[in-house]
């Protein structure tokens, strides 16, 4: 069965750097989003990517948050100064026809420290 | 805004015996759909079940089931048979539709359900 993979699984950065959060999406997919979820509390939108561009994003996204699908296959998330609070596990989505659920990556882990 | 709401923050039961996880949301929107998402110690999130907010009759998959019930707002799930691999967390979560390009279809949780079954 299609997979959306994640990596890195798992990832420790200082406050203050840059992070890039890697996803490759099943190959069909038209839609593409970023959710996190800070520990023990509920799975937040990020953002959605239709056709190249951003088709919306929530208050969390905010100038410090970019994605771009840079060569038709990845689908990345960067980070640019990280802060504490941005430690989460993040997942990337995907789906061909929206309202039939999206396929979920199994998540990154970010830990600022 | 929507909200979903999952009032049981931990539930147990027996394995093979029968569990019901509540979920009630709050939308003034008529179009929209419904899923059960399983977020097993893997972390992974996994599709349970989806419901289509126009379709009055409740959606099925295997031994997962659901109530749907439009006017009470409620969407509650029925795991039939437990086993011990459905010991997980399990989120409700509210998807807006409607022909407005992004601005809908994103996917609005509930705070989830920690399910264990007990052998």
């Amino acid at each position: 069965e299609p997979e959306v993979t994640q990596t890195p699984s798992h990832q420790v950065t200082q406050m203050g750097q840059e992070v890039i959060l890697r996803c490759v999406p099943i190959s069909n997919h038209l839609y593409f989003y970023w959710y996190r979820q800070i520990l023990g509390q509920k799975v937040e939108f990020l953002v959605s990517f239709y056709n190249n561009e951003i088709s919306e994003k929530s208050e969390i996204f905010d100038d410090q948050f970019s994605v771009e699908r840079p060569d038709g296959s990845n689908f990345t998330l960067k980070i640019r100064s990280t802060k504490l609070e941005d430690s989460a596990m993040y997942f990337c989505a995907s789906t061909q026809t929206r309202g039939y659920g999206y396929t979920f990556g199994s998540g990154t882990r970010l830990t600022v420290v | 805004a929507q909200t979903v709401t999952q009032s049981q923050p931990e539930m147990s039961v027996q394995e093979a015996e029968t569990v019901t996880l509540s979920c009630t949301y709050d939308t003034s929107e008529n179009n929209y759909y419904l899923f059960w998402y399983k977020q097993p110690p893997s972390r992974q999130m996994i599709l349970v079940i989806r419901q289509e907010a126009y379709k009055q009759q409740n959606a099925t998959e295997n031994r997962f089931s659901v109530n749907f019930q439009k006017a009470a707002k409620s969407f509650s799930l029925k795991i039939s048979d437990s086993q011990l691999g459905d010991t997980a967390m399990y989120f409700c979560a509210f998807m807006k539709s409607g022909d407005s390009g992004g601005s809908n279809y994103k996917l609005t949780f509930g705070k989830g359900t920690l399910l264990t079954v007990n052998p």
